[in-house]
C-alpha cells in the first residue's frame, strides 16, 4: 500500500524557515517525480514544486521561486521542502504527491495527509 | 501560471447529474491532454478521480466521466450520490513542464 507521510509543518514567523519532509512507502520511490502541492484556509489547490526522479531536475511556481528548494533522498525515501523567507500567504496545508511519470509534473495517483504550515507574528 | 477557472459551487438533487467545467487556456488545458480531477473531502488527502482528460483510475466509480473541449475539460458526475459531496479540483500540465490547478469547486448534494 503507498503511503505518503508529511512531518515538519508548524508555527513560524514572517521571514522564518523550516523544512517539510514526506516519508514515502510501499512503492519504488526512486522511479517516480514527486510534487508539493498546498492549500491556504479557503482557497483552492496550488501546485508548489516537482522534483523527477534522479533528483537532477526541478521545477517551481513562481510564487515560491528563490525562496523554496524541492529535495529527495532516494536512499531514504524520503521528499524534501525546504521553505524560507515565509510570508503570511504562505500559510497553508503542505501535501506531498505521487506523479506517475519520472519526469514532468503530470498528476498524481496518490497523495499525503499534509502537514500545516503557520506564518504568523 | 494563472489559476484555471473552475464555478465555485454547484449542486444537485441526488441520482441528478451535475458538470463541472475547468477552463484554461492554449498552453494548458488546451495544448494537452494531462488534465485531471481531485475529489476532496475536508481534512483528507485528495483523491484522483479523473486523468488524462477521460480516463478513470481503478476503483474510481463510472459514475464520473470527464472530457475537453478546445480550452475547457469536464467533469461530469451522474447519480448523484451523498459521498460525492467534496471538493473537486481540476489541474493540467503546462508548457512550462509545470502544473496548474483549478480554484475548486464545492459539490452540495441537496
Amino acid at each position: 500500500e503507498v503511503q505518503l507521510l508529511e512531518s515538519g509543518g508548524g508555527l513560524v514567523q514572517p521571514g522564518g524557515s523550516l523544512r517539510l519532509s514526506c516519508a514515502a512507502s510501499g512503492f519504488t520511490f526512486s522511479i517516480y517525480a514527486m510534487s508539493w502541492v498546498r492549500q491556504a484556509p479557503g482557497k483552492g489547490l496550488e501546485w508548489v514544486s516537482a522534483i523527477s526522479d534522479s533528483d537532477d531536475t526541478t521545477y517551481y511556481a513562481d510564487s515560491v521561486k528563490g525562496r523554496f528548494t524541492i529535495s529527495r533522498d532516494n536512499s531514504k525515501n524520503t521528499l524534501y521542502l525546504q521553505v524560507n523567507s515565509l510570508r503570511a500567504e504562505d500559510t497553508a496545508v503542505y501535501y506531498c504527491a505521487k506523479d506517475v511519470d519520472g519526469y514532468y509534473p503530470h498528476y498524481f495517483d496518490h497523495w499525503g495527509q499534509g502537514t500545516l504550515v503557520t506564518v504568523s507574528s | 501560471q494563472s489559476a484555471l477557472t473552475q464555478p465555485a459551487s454547484v449542486s444537485g438533487s441526488p441520482g441528478q447529474s451535475i458538470t463541472i467545467s475547468c477552463t484554461g487556456i492554449s498552453s494548458d488545458v488546451g495544448g494537452y491532454n494531462y488534465v485531471s480531477w481531485y475529489q476532496h473531502h475536508p481534512g483528507k488527502a485528495p483523491k484522483l478521480v479523473i486523468y488524462e482528460v477521460s480516463n478513470r483510475p481503478s476503483g474510481v466509480s463510472y459514475r464520473f466521466s470527464g472530457s475537453k473541449s478546445g480550452n475547457t475539460a469536464s467533469l461530469t458526475i451522474s447519480g448523484l450520490q451523498a459521498e460525492d459531496e467534496a471538493d473537486y479540483h481540476c489541474s493540467s500540465h503546462t508548457s512550462s513542464n509545470t502544473l496548474v490547478f483549478g480554484g475548486g469547486t464545492k459539490v452540495t448534494v441537496l
